[in-house]
């Protein structure tokens, strides 16, 4: 069964734009991790977060986490075509086994 | 290191035959995690193995499906017999730590379509 669910499922902006993924989950978590997949290609690792984090910095990423409300954020800044890709987060459920949701298509128009 | 490699890249089939697809994970990693990606469903995990053993196989549809890992650089799986459903991208991931599991390594993943 899938763990987090990332919304909106697509999204669309304007190079230079800032471009915002959220994922919410079910049930306590150890960490939360991002990966990007681009079209045809596995996923690649962006950013973890622990449990006892609220918010870390990677480069143009900025993820936050409110265990409270069992959900997380995905700012990319300043977005480049380069960006365009498909975003998933990862939660472990408290078992250490990463899950995924379906993912967030993020589409940068230059 | 040259990654997580899988083969084949692509897989065509028809309904019936037997499929296997291989995986070699990085070298030192001591966790390797089968994955299905399709539209539908998204990303979904098979089964898990830690230092070689299978720890949770609770996502393997049925008995069609089997997976081993003989050793710590080498898994595969099997479909036998396989069906147009069980069409799909299957990545293989790998870990470092198989305590945390932070940070998977994706392979590059096959694409089996069974016809």
């Amino acid at each position: 069964s899938q763990q987090g669910e990332e919304d909106p499922q697509a999204l669309s902006i304007q190079e230079g734009e800032n471009a915002t993924m959220n994922c919410s989950y079910k049930t306590s978590i150890n960490n939360l991790q991002w990966y990007r997949q681009n079209s045809g290609r596995g996923l690649v690792h962006l950013i973890l977060i622990r449990s006892n984090e609220r918010e870390k910095h990677s480069g143009r990423l900025r993820v936050t986490l409110d265990t409270s409300k069992k959900s997380s954020s995905l700012l990319i800044t300043a977005s480049r075509a380069a960006d365009t890709a498909s975003y998933f987060c990862a939660t472990d459920g408290g078992s250490y086994i990463p899950t995924f949701g379906r993912g967030t298509s993020l589409i940068v128009h230059p | 290191d040259a990654g997580v490699i899988q083969s084949p890249r692509h897989e065509v089939t028809e309904m019936g035959q037997e499929v296997t697809l291989r995986c070699k994970p990085i070298s030192g990693h001591n966790s390797l995690f089968w994955y299905r990606q399709t539209m539908m469903r998204g990303l979904e995990l098979l089964i898990y193995f830690n230092n070689n053993v299978p720890i949770d196989d609770s996502g393997m549809p049925e008995d069609r499906f089997s997976a081993k890992m003989p050793n710590a650089s080498f898994s595969t799986l099997k479909i036998q017999p396989s069906e147009p459903r069980d069409s799909a991208v299957y990545f293989c991931a790998s870990i470092e730590d198989g305590a945390t599991n932070e940070k998977l390594f994706f392979g590059s993943g096959t694409q089996l379509s069974v016809l």
